[in-house]
């Protein structure tokens, strides 16, 4: 299978801490993306790292991505309790437009 | 925009009948994607279609799913006849033929089969 494999599987921190999800897959990608699903809810695009870069910042977030690993981490800086979700990578493997999506982190922030 | 719109949120129905999901893409965007999440397998691609036509539909578990996009502003995903094994959520997804392949999703159809 191609899909990606996601570290940990759960998490939980305080609020105010970092929290850091990583991302393993398998062959060469066209970019690696990372989505939010709150509870009960579809997934929300966070943010897209083509395979060219290293590293992307949007606010609180930033990801990174190691081409020679093929790994991949996310970064959330001065966690709140609004970041209680899951989080999932999806890669672009170039298969005519589809993604491959991972099992996802739990992440818990407790206030 | 409105976002992906997806009817209905929740399905409970009995084992044996039919089931259809319907989904509406944002406007404008060629790809649509149908998702089935559950505790078990995560997320899981069924089907996806590129300007109405059905692309890759390798997902779609047995003949009792099927998928159509009659047009570019709305498609169904019906299961007939449905199990308690369908039980999942089933999120439909658009994008835009430009861009970076990011996917919109929906809120999701809940379903339970009874």
């Amino acid at each position: 299978s191609q899909q990606g494999e996601e570290d940990p599987q759960a998490l939980s921190i305080q609020e105010g801490e970092n929290a850091t999800m990583n991302c393993s897959y398998k062959t060469s990608i066209n970019n690696l993306q990372w989505y939010r699903q709150n509870s009960g809810r579809g997934l929300v695009h966070l943010i897209l790292i083509r395979s060219n870069e290293r590293e992307k910042h949007s606010g609180r977030l930033r990801v990174t991505l190691d081409t020679s690993k093929k790994s991949s981490s996310l970064l959330i800086t001065a966690s709140r309790a609004a970041d209680t979700a899951s989080y999932f990578c999806a890669t672009d493997y170039n298969q005519g437009g589809k993604l491959i999506f991972g099992q996802g982190t739990e992440l818990s922030v407790k206030p | 925009d409105a976002g992906v719109i997806q009817s209905p949120r929740h399905e409970v129905t009995e084992m044996g009948q039919e089931v259809t999901l319907r989904c509406k893409p944002i406007s404008g965007h060629d790809y649509l994607f149908w998702y089935r999440q559950t505790m078990m397998r995560g997320l899981e691609l069924l089907i996806y279609f590129n300007n109405n036509v059905p692309i890759d539909d390798s997902g779609m578990p047995e003949d009792r799913f099927s998928a159509k996009m009659p047009n570019a502003s709305f498609s169904t995903l019906k299961i007939q006849p449905s199990e308690p094994r369908d039980s999942a959520v089933y999120f439909c997804a658009s994008r835009p033929s430009r861009g970076y392949n990011e996917q919109f999703f929906g809120p999701g159809t809940r379903l339970t089969v009874l």
